[in-house]
């Protein structure tokens, strides 16, 4: 069974850019989060959506930062406008909410630099 | 406080030692509990789920103290390729947010030959 899909793997951009980050959960899951890590911050939680809905966008930054998730196998991230303070990795996950126990199940992540 | 509390080591052990990792989480309504091993440039994957009897896994046990909101992970025999990151990780155990998980910043482990 094919895996959390994220893309692109890597994204270079300048400063001030948009940019756009996609994510295809794993089939059947209801859950999906968006995480970004640094050295600095470890993994934090950005935003999460149940059943499509998002659930808490607390951990989004700043209104530069935004989430969609228009159907159960697809959902974006998106900055605008990007700042080099935002070069991270950003891992989406997904998970069956409702089930025996809540493990997430990560993406390869996409390796961002802004310069 | 943070929810997930480890200590980020590093842990230098040769082949074959016995490694011990250690965290305490702050809310005692969490239900589920994991191991999230790291490498090095790639994404969390699960290691394994804790369980309240303690559970097995190979060379891999992990113990839960509920009263003491302690979690530990035991590698025996260990082995080069479990140099990584693990990441102990809880949920948050309340209604809607039962889902989201909380995850510490992770012991590095380099075993070496």
């Amino acid at each position: 069974d094919a895996g959390v899909i994220q893309s692109p793997r890597h994204e270079v951009t300048e400063m001030g850019q948009e940019v756009t980050l996609r994510c295809k959960p794993i089939s059947g899951h209801n859950s999906l989060f968006w995480y970004r890590q640094t050295m600095m911050r470890g993994l934090e939680l950005l935003i999460y959506f149940n059943n499509n809905v998002p659930i808490d966008d607390s951990g989004m930054p700043e209104d530069r930062f935004s989430a969609k998730m228009p159907n159960a196998s697809f959902s974006t991230l998106k900055i605008q406008p990007s700042e080099p303070r935002d070069s991270a990795v950003y891992f989406c996950a997904s998970s069956l909410w409702g089930g025996s126990s809540y493990e997430q199940y990560f993406g390869p992540g996409t390796r961002l630099t802004v310069t | 406080r943070k929810e997930v509390e480890q200590d980020p080591g590093p842990f230098n052990v040769p082949e074959g030692a016995t490694v011990a990792f250690n965290c305490t989480y702050s809310n005692s309504a969490s239900q589920s509990f994991f191991w999230y091993r790291q490498d090095c440039r790639k994404e969390p994957k699960l290691l394994m789920s804790v369980y309240s009897s303690g559970n097995e896994d190979g060379r891999f046990t992990a113990q839960l103290n509920r009263a003491s909101q302690y979690i530990s992970l035991l590698i025996r025999d260990s082995k080069l390729s479990d140099s990584a990151t693990y990441l102990c990780v809880v949920n948050a155990g309340r209604g809607s947010t039962l889902g989201r998980l909380y995850f510490g910043r992770g012991t590095q482990l380099t075993v070496w030959p």
